[in-house]
């Protein structure tokens, strides 16, 4: 396994068109995470999905923005009617919820290179 | 709610000197905290990462940490910087809610002289 992979790398569109991202995790980890780095920043969480169900969305996400992880193991990122605030970095990352002694343990977070999105 | 807040967002060492990147955090219960490296136009690597185990922590590349609880602090360090140590580095603190979310600071861009 070569980690966790992102396509496109780059991305260049018109303001109001739509795009979608791809995320495919490291094959055994059940959760996925979207981030978003705009520039000068640290990452900030956009969503999470555990196996195919997605548990928490981030106030940053608006209405246009939708994610799917239909099968529990790619995912997608869509953004609508695109706008110049969304140009940024996409960042994916991926992790397992393991059983351990008294419970459950996040492991850590492995991510992708990212796509640079530019509206014009 | 948890923060991270790193001092310095731009820090200037010579080739061989000390590195010393500042990263404070609120939380009210005992944080799992991370160091990730990010070079340009590529996704973050992670450095080193504590998890309630030894408060110095090692990780790759020559790079440390240590946890101070008194100083709500995790300072990361490496004796000696090199060259291909130029990026830019995040700390981050993962909420207890074991949801594995991050929270990140601002980060700080590393430059080395030579």
């Amino acid at each position: 396994d070569t980690g966790v992979s992102q396509d496109p790398r780059h991305k260049i569109t018109k303001r109001g068109q739509n795009v979608t991202f791809r995320c495919d995790p490291i094959s055994e980890h059940n959760r996925l995470y979207w981030y978003r780095q705009t520039l000068g920043q640290g990452p900030e969480f956009l969503t999470y999905f555990q196996n195919e169900a997605q548990l928490e969305k981030s106030r940053l996400l608006s209405d246009r923005f939708s994610a799917e992880r239909p099968k529990g193991s790619f995912s997608t990122l869509e953004i609508q009617r695109t706008e110049q605030g969304d140009s940024a970095m996409y960042l994916c990352a991926s992790s397992s919820l393991l059983p351990q002694t008294g419970g459950k343990m996040n492991t850590e977070a492995f991510f992708g290179q990212g796509t640079r999105l530019t509206v014009v | 709610a948890q923060s991270v807040t790193q001092l310095g967002s731009h820090v200037s060492v010579s080739e061989g000197a000390l590195v010393l990147l500042r990263c404070n955090y609120s939380s009210s219960v005992p944080p799992y905290l991370f160091w990730y490296v990010q070079y340009p136009n590529q996704g973050l690597q992670l450095l080193l990462k504590y998890t309630s185990a030894a408060t110095l922590v090692k990780g790759i590349n020559g790079f440390e940490a240590e946890f101070k609880k008194s100083e709500t602090s995790f300072h990361l360090t490496k004796p000696s910087a090199h060259m291909s140590d130029a990026a830019e580095y995040f700390c981050a603190v993962r909420p207890p809610s074991n949801t594995g979310k991050l929270i990140f600071g601002q980060g700080t861009t590393l430059q080395v002289k030579p």
